[in-house]
């Protein structure tokens, strides 16, 4: 499976962005991006994810490199429910189990 | 929203009970998965099912298993449970078994075996 590299923490101020990159230089042309975040005590949530284009949900936007071998998940206004630890995982499209593989993923400390 | 819970958030259990976990979701799901999750290890698949009845093993199913009579309910068995066995299960749920459709979780079951 291809991997992804995230840095292990990044913090940030209450309300300002937050810009959390992901390498994948091994990314396959079936590989979607996709990024969760789990809270702590709390299962995974899923945040969003894309495969070629640039996306933007209600949670956050996801930028992907155009030769796709990074991607940066943008949170607008951190606030303090969104410290959590990030997952950035690639999914093969042609994976017919579905399963899910988290790295470390990135801590992120949101300070008030 | 989709809405996936678990029977339980705490359990303790005594080693050689057997162990049931619920797991409940309200969307109409095709696929159900059943993770346990720990430090270090990371997230690892221990069963999941694609339609009422069916069932696949994951990566760790030993010591394992499931049942799901109903399309929105899939239940995780430990036969005999072991002090090895005490972790925070996850279970999830999906439209489809597809690479661009996300998983939705529950918050978790913290089992202990004693």
């Amino acid at each position: 499976d291809a991997k992804t590299t995230q840095p292990n923490s990044m913090e940030s101020n209450e309300e300002e962005p937050v810009h959390l990159p992901c390498n994948h230089s091994t990314i396959s042309g079936t590989d979607y991006i996709h990024w969760y975040r789990q809270l702590p005590s709390q299962g995974p949530e899923y945040v969003i994810h894309g495969l070629t284009s640039n996306v933007n949900n209600r949670m956050a936007s996801l930028a992907i490199a155009e030769d796709r071998k990074s991607s940066t998940l943008i949170l607008h206004r951190a606030t303090l429910r969104d410290a959590a630890v990030y997952y950035c995982i690639l999914r093969d499209s042609a994976d017919s189990w579905g399963k899910l593989q988290f790295g470390a993923g990135t801590q992120v400390v949101v300070t008030p | 929203d989709v809405k996936v819970t678990q029977s339980s958030r705490y359990l303790v259990k005594r080693t050689g009970e057997k162990v049931f976990l619920e797991c409940v979701q309200d969307m109409d799901h095709e696929n159900m998965f059943w993770y346990r999750q720990d430090p270090g290890l990371g997230l690892r698949l221990i069963y999941f099912s694609y339609d009422v009845k069916m069932k696949e093993k994951g990566d760790i199913p030993e010591g394992y298993s499931v049942s799901r009579e109903k399309k929105e309910r899939f239940s995780l068995i430990l036969e005999s449970a072991s002090t090895n066995q005490t972790s925070m299960y996850l279970c999830a749920s999906s439209f489809r078994r597809r690479a661009n459709q996300p998983q939705h979780f529950g918050d978790g079951t913290r089992l202990s075996i004693l």
